[in-house]
């Protein structure tokens, strides 16, 4: 697959533990935040997103946390399978203006060790 | 199949020859969009679309082209390509706005 992991911060994990993958984000008037995973060869899938008006969202065996004071997201994943093994973008954007971009992270290498 | 589609997959060209990459969704989603992805870098909007005949420049669109004359496609043109586009290119679409939003299998592009 395509190396897109080269100079990237790495968690290590076992398989079973939770795992939480931190973002530190630079708009402090984004006001949505999404965290994406990307898969050795393939396109960035989505995960969960957040906007602003939240501090914490909750998906299947995923949690969004959002701390606008110290522009601090974290993407918790509980009981981390190998099938979790990836890279994980977090993106920011502003829906407020004309602007639609969406400023990506420059990712966590997860690997999930049996 | 809800997908994103991109083509080619693979190319390798030579500095200066101008080529398309083409991108294609088939879920009636409004908003397109280009990446590129390098090592170190992750990803960098180039271009986005919010509907058709409406672009707008992303972080990076210095010596890329895009169209948008139907909602479906949004083909990625680079006029005269330099060694340093060489990355991998994602296409993504979402319903309304950069939310969530479907990515295409890449495009890795070399220029020689």
């Amino acid at each position: 697959g395509e190396s897109v992991g080269l100079h990237l911060p790495t968690l290590s994990v076992q398989e079973g533990d939770n795992s939480i993958i931190n973002c530190a984000y630079s708009n402090s008037a984004s006001d949505y935040f999404i965290w994406y995973k990307q898969e050795s060869g393939k396109g960035p899938q989505f995960i969960i997103d957040i906007r602003s008006n939240m501090d914490k969202r909750q998906g299947q065996r995923v949690t969004v946390l959002l701390n606008k004071t110290v522009k601090h997201l974290s993407l918790q994943i509980a009981a981390t399978q190998p099938g979790d093994s990836a890279v994980y973008f977090c993106a920011e954007g502003n829906s407020g203006g004309s602007n639609y971009k969406l400023t990506f992270g420059k990712g966590t290498l997860l690997t999930v060790n049996p | 199949e809800a997908q994103v589609t991109q083509n080619p997959r693979y190319l390798i060209t030579v500095t200066g020859k101008k080529l398309t990459v083409t991108c294609s969704q088939n879920m009636n989603h409004e908003y397109m969009s280009w990446y590129r992805q390098d090592p170190g870098l992750g990803l960098r909007q180039i271009y986005y679309s919010m509907n058709v005949e409406v672009t707008d420049k992303g972080d990076v669109p210095e010596g890329y082209k895009v169209s948008r004359k139907e909602k479906r496609n949004f083909p990625l043109i680079l006029e005269s390509p330099s060694p340093n586009q060489t990355s991998l290119y994602f296409c993504a679409s979402s319903l309304l706005g950069p939310y969530e939003q479907y990515f295409g299998p890449g495009t890795r592009l070399t220029v020689t």
